[in-house]
């Protein structure tokens, strides 16, 4: 059975203190991994994309890599603003070679001043 | 380029009753996904409307159905409202790309969702 699952759940940094969240994965032809920002009350944002293994994308202070079981989101010395739920959903193939779209749970992180 | 957009933005409801909350996706965006978020569950896919079409769907029960119009605006109606049924709901959309005879998505925009709160 297709799974994506984020480790940790939560997470409390100090600002700057860097750290990495976990994206681990087991689908059938995966087609894509997505990370997503979300703030509390709000739609998720869009934040990486990643295709194949060995893949590196980075924005500001985030940078996501991509192998063949998991992806990392590492963030570099944290502000407060980075406060939010990370969300990574992995693009799947299916049995009659459609697509579909798996989110896992979420890390919550929090960023201490 | 405007954003995805969902109306209405809060909604109470009582059990029994029903609900019909919509969805414009971004312009040239024709694949429109609708997720149920609750603290307890996470984001739980419900279906995903291509060209007016149901081309995947979630395990929710048939209370909950959906329809796209042909300007690839999207509808969901949840009937026989539940207290459980009390959640935020996201709409996203999507570029979608035919690669050697198969439907891939590229990332999906999400708008700010509906507040659903069932009295």
């Amino acid at each position: 059975e297709d799974q994506v699952t984020q480790s940790p759940e939560a997470l409390r940094l100090q600002e700057g203190e860097s750290s990495s969240l976990n994206c681990s994965y087991t689908v059938s032809g995966l087609r894509g991994l997505f990370w997503y920002r979300q703030d509390p009350g709000k739609g998720p944002e869009f934040l990486f994309t990643l295709y194949s293994a060995g893949e590196e994308k980075e924005k500001e202070r985030l940078k996501a890599t991509l192998t063949k079981k998991e992806s990392f989101l590492h963030i570099t010395a944290p502000k407060p603003e980075d406060s939010a739920t990370y969300l990574c959903a992995v693009q799947a193939r299916t049995r009659s070679s459609a697509s579909k779209i798996i989110f896992g749970s979420g890390t919550r992180l929090s960023i201490r001043p | 380029k405007a954003g995805v957009t969902q109306t209405p933005r809060y909604l109470i409801k009582t059990r029994g009753q029903q609900v019909t909350l919509s969805c414009s996706p971004i312009s040239g965006h024709r694949s429109v996904s609708w997720y149920q978020q609750t603290p307890g569950q996470g984001l739980q896919f419900l279906f995903e409307y291509f060209s007016e079409t149901q081309r995947n769907k979630g395990n929710f029960p048939g209370r909950f159905s959906g329809r796209q119009f042909s300007n690839s605006r999207s509808e969901m109606n949840v009937s026989t409202l539940e207290l459980g049924d009390s959640a935020l709901y996201l709409c996203a959309s999507s570029l979608v790309r035919w690669t050697s005879g198969t439907f891939s998505y590229n990332e999906q925009f999400f708008g700010p969702g509906t507040r659903l709160t069932v009295l």
